[in-house]
């Protein structure tokens, strides 16, 4: 596609509900990110995709946060049993090149979520 | 720990006025540094970026000042109009080594542009 897909773009969830979130990259981004943008705040990094491998996961939050891109095109992130300290705007982005945040990023336009 | 420090919070000009948002950093491992344009209900969009080799760099009415020895660096808004109203982020990342492809943010600056 032309730029980042995400879905849904607003989610409101109750306490303690799973939800997941999609993330669909412009067609052939090898890289693909996870970031979450807190209100008022700048994106912090979540996690990192380098076609299906999932080559950094240290900013995951906890282990209720899971990711995935299985077949190395649209990644998901999972949260479980969410908390009202999940409620941010989930950010993805993706990038043509396998490393290196200088080559830029193409964010999407990110998933709201509130957890109630 | 923030790595990346960023100024004012919020900014009010005049159209045609020249904002000025100021970046510190503490990593000195830090070799990239991108400035990022925001919309609201928008994901950030890349808007320039510069690398510490160079004191200055332009791309049309943005410009972005580093200074390497004081760790600091600004975004330039030449002729601002109302629909650079937007809210502005600095970012960080590492040349080399693990994290290299994660983008450290500063907290965000809201520039409104009164007409």
């Amino acid at each position: 596609g032309a730029g980042v897909s995400q879905s849904p773009r607003y989610k409101v969830a109750k306490r303690g509900q799973d939800v997941a979130l999609r993330c669909d990259p412009i067609s052939g981004h090898v890289s693909l990110f996870w970031y979450q943008q807190a209100l008022g705040q700048g994106p912090e990094f979540l996690t990192y995709f380098q076609n299906e491998a999932q080559l950094d996961k240290s900013g995951l939050p906890s282990d209720r946060f899971f990711a995935e891109r299985p077949e190395g095109s649209v990644s998901t992130l999972k949260i479980q049993r969410t908390q009202q300290e999940d409620s941010a705007v989930y950010l993805c982005a993706s990038s043509q090149m396998s490393v290196r945040a200088n080559y830029g990023y193409t964010f999407g336009s990110g998933t709201r979520l509130t957890v109630v | 720990q923030q790595q990346v420090k960023q100024s004012p919070q919020s900014l009010i000009v005049q159209k045609g006025g020249i904002p000025i948002i100021n970046c510190a950093y503490e990593n000195t491992a830090f070799d990239y540094f991108p400035w990022y344009q925001q919309f609201p209900g928008k994901g950030p969009a890349l808007l320039i970026a510069i690398r510490p080799d160079v004191s200055e760099k332009k791309e049309g009415r943005f410009t972005i000042s580093f200074n390497k020895s004081a760790k600091q660096f600004s975004l330039h808004i030449m002729d601002s109009q109302p629909g650079d109203s937007a809210t502005y982020f600095c970012a960080a990342s590492t040349g080399s080594g693990a994290g290299s492809y994660q983008l450290t943010f500063g907290k965000g600056t809201k520039l409104s542009v009164i007409p």
